[in-house]
This record gives structure tokens, C-alpha cells and sequence, in this order.
């Protein structure tokens, strides 16, 4: 069975501009969690999407937003970019009831310039 | 606010040596321990832990879960080079959603073997 896919890998941007990350579960998970990991924080929950709903959401403001697809490929968006945004975006699929284990992708490294 | 803290935040020790990492928590509607061993980039899921008292092992890894001291701990016994990444203890509760669940992270203990 395929593992977590995260794409693209790497991303440059710079101050103001949006940016889209792609996530695609393990067939058959229907549940998808976003994280942000920076040296400083750790790992940080930004939200969770089951069956195109956002079921949980951490403490991050709303310029990060996010979408879940009837295939429960899921995409976050970050709009208005900071310095501080710079960071390694892992997302976790699970198949979705309490406990289920969550199974890591190989995250996004984005860079803000 | 839920808290996960992971001690020591880094630890080298030489091939062959045992070591054992700590977790400890405070969080609201515990419902699982996890740990997780991150090299590169994607954390890969070591253990989950739900019962007080029961070890879990895994080859050269092992871990138990004391729910009375809110802690746990992942021991690893004759290390390898191989074993040097980042040690990842995540707590799970229900999230806000009906039917949610978040997983709450410590630091993480990053571990060095040296040959």
C-alpha cells in the first residue's frame, strides 16, 4: 500500500504571496491532519478534514485554510505569506474513528523570503 | 492547555549503550500515548499506548505507559547508528469536532549513537 504523498516537496516564496499544498492519504483513509513543525514550536496541529469536512482546528490564524476532496486528497493554502511561516508541513492520514493511528507524509519545506 | 514535555531534548551515547527517553503529559481526555521516530523528514509511527502498565515492544524498542504519573517511556536497548534520529511522544484526545481526534506533541528527544 502507497504511504502519505506530499507534494511539492520544497517551496520558495516570499513575503505576501499564497501558497497551496497538496496531500494525498493512504487509500482508504478518510481523515486528514495538517501540522506545521518549526525548530522553536514542534510540531503544531493546524487542522483535520474528514469526508470534505474540517472536523478540528488548532490555534493558527485564518490565513491558513484548507480543502478536502470527495478522493479525501486534501490541500491546505496559506495566503499573505510571513517570515514566520517559514517551516517543514507534514500532513497525517488516518482511516478516521477515535484513535485511529495517524501515518506521516514527508512534508513540504517552505521557505518565505 | 494540553502539554506534552519530552526529556532529555538530546542525548549521545555510544553504539550498544541502552537508553531510555521520558514523556510526560497534561492533557484533558487522555486516550492514547504515541511515539513516533523521525530521521529525515516523515515522522514513522513507533508505538501507540492506551492501557497503564502494559510494555509494548518492537525488536530492540520497547515502551510502557504509567497513567497514574502521566508519563511514559521508550527504551532502546544495544543501540545502533541506525537508531539516530529526532523521538516523537504525541498525546491523543478528542479534538472539537464530533468524532475528532488531535494528536497533542512534545519537542521531541533527538538521540545521537555514535559507532
Amino acid at each position: 500500500k502507497a504511504g502519505v504523498t506530499q507534494t511539492p516537496r520544497y517551496l520558495i516564496k516570499t513575503r505576501g504571496q499564497q501558497v497551496t499544498l497538496s496531500c494525498s492519504p493512504i487509500s482508504g483513509h478518510r481523515s486528514v491532519s495538517w501540522y506545521q513543525q518549526t525548530p522553536g514550536q514542534g510540531l503544531q496541529f493546524l487542522f483535520e478534514y474528514f469526508s470534505e469536512t474540517q472536523r478540528n482546528k488548532g490555534n493558527f490564524p485564518g490565513r491558513f485554510s484548507g480543502r478536502q476532496f470527495s478522493n479525501s486528497r486534501s490541500e491546505m493554502n496559506v495566503s499573505t505569506l510571513e517570515l514566520g511561516d517559514s517551516a517543514l508541513y507534514l500532513c497525517a492520514s488516518s482511516l478516521g474513528g477515535p484513535g485511529d493511528t495517524q501515518y506521516f507524509g514527508p512534508g513540504t519545506r517552505l521557505t518565505v523570503l | 492547555e494540553d502539554k506534552v514535555v519530552q526529556s532529555p531534548l538530546s542525548l549521545v551515547v555510544h553504539e550498544g549503550d541502552t537508553v531510555t527517553l521520558n514523556c510526560s503529559y497534561e492533557v484533558t481526555n487522555f486516550r492514547s500515548l504515541l511515539w513516533y521516530k523521525q530521521e529525515k523528514k516523515a515522522p514513522t509511527f513507533l508505538f501507540m499506548l492506551t492501557s497503564s502498565g502494559i510494555e509494548k515492544k518492537s525488536g530492540r524498542l520497547s515502551s510502557i505507559l504509567d497513567k497514574k504519573e502521566l508519563s511514559s517511556i521508550l527504551n532502546i536497548t544495544a543501540t545502533q547508528t541506525g537508531d539516530s534520529a529526532i523521538y516523537l511522544c504525541a498525546v491523543g484526545s478528542p479534538g472539537t469536532g464530533a468524532g475528532s481526534y488531535q494528536l497533542t506533541f512534545g519537542k521531541g528527544t533527538k538521540l545521537s549513537v555514535i559507532p
